[in-house]
């Protein structure tokens, strides 16, 4: 079974702070997604990385960065986290190929709240 | 660009009754479709997918979905559920073909009652 893991369930943050969200996929995945989830928009894209080293923008990239220095790993970061920043992280996998067709294999979810 | 629309907000029902959780989308080209659950304090897992062929599509768990092109739709059936239905499901949208990111609906979150 692929596994995907997030590295807090819980995270409570202030204002202005740094925040490190670290992703670590098992199956040797090309592909690795960051979304984030908040009740009534459904799931909206940050970024996706399809190789190490290389990142594009989602949807909604502003005050959010990333870095996949190795293949099983996928990292978002808050520069300087704000409180609308408050939300459900979910990071997500695909083997590659064709990645349209792809099923996305998702980790448990960040819950980050920023005070 | 695609969009998906999913009608129902909170679809509750009682165990063992049918369900059907609906989904519109929208877009000028050809596309796949999927269904995703979440179940409470979980991340998202594959319920099924539409990519091609016949349009009624079986999933984990006796979900069933059916590819509507001339309504654009791909509504989400089971015949009776159960407690451990009770989730939240996403419809989700790309473009056929090439690397094309997953367009999510807002999410339905069906709640079976005994």
């Amino acid at each position: 079974d692929v596994k995907v893991t997030q590295s807090s369930r819980y995270l409570v943050k202030r204002t202005g702070e740094k925040v490190f969200l670290e992703c670590v996929q098992d199956m040797d995945h090309e592909n690795m997604f960051w979304y984030r989830q908040d009740p009534g928009l459904g799931l909206r894209l940050i970024y996706f990385s399809y190789d190490v080293k290389m990142k594009e923008k989602g949807d909604i990239p502003e005050g959010y960065s990333v870095s996949r220095e190795k293949k099983e790993r996928f990292s978002l970061i808050l520069e300087s986290a704000s409180t609308n920043q408050t939300s459900m992280y979910l990071c997500a996998s695909t083997q590659g190929g064709t990645p349209s067709t792809d099923t996305q294999y998702f980790g448990p979810g960040t819950r980050l709240t920023v005070l | 660009a695609q969009s998906v629309t999913q009608l129902d907000s909170q679809v509750p029902v009682f165990e063992e009754a049918p369900v059907e959780l609906r989904c519109n989308y929208s877009s000028s080209v050809s596309v796949y479709l999927f269904w995703y659950v979440q179940y409470p304090n979980q991340g998202l897992q594959l319920l099924l997918k539409y990519l091609s062929g016949s349009t009624l599509v079986k999933g984990i768990n006796g979900f069933e979905a059916e590819f509507n092109k001339s309504q654009t739709s791909f509504h989400l059936r089971k015949p009776s559920v159960h407690i451990s239905d009770t989730a939240e499901y996403f419809c989700a949208v790309t473009r056929s073909g090439g690397y094309n990111k997953l367009i999510f609906g807002a999410g339905t979150r069906l709640a079976v009652h005994p």
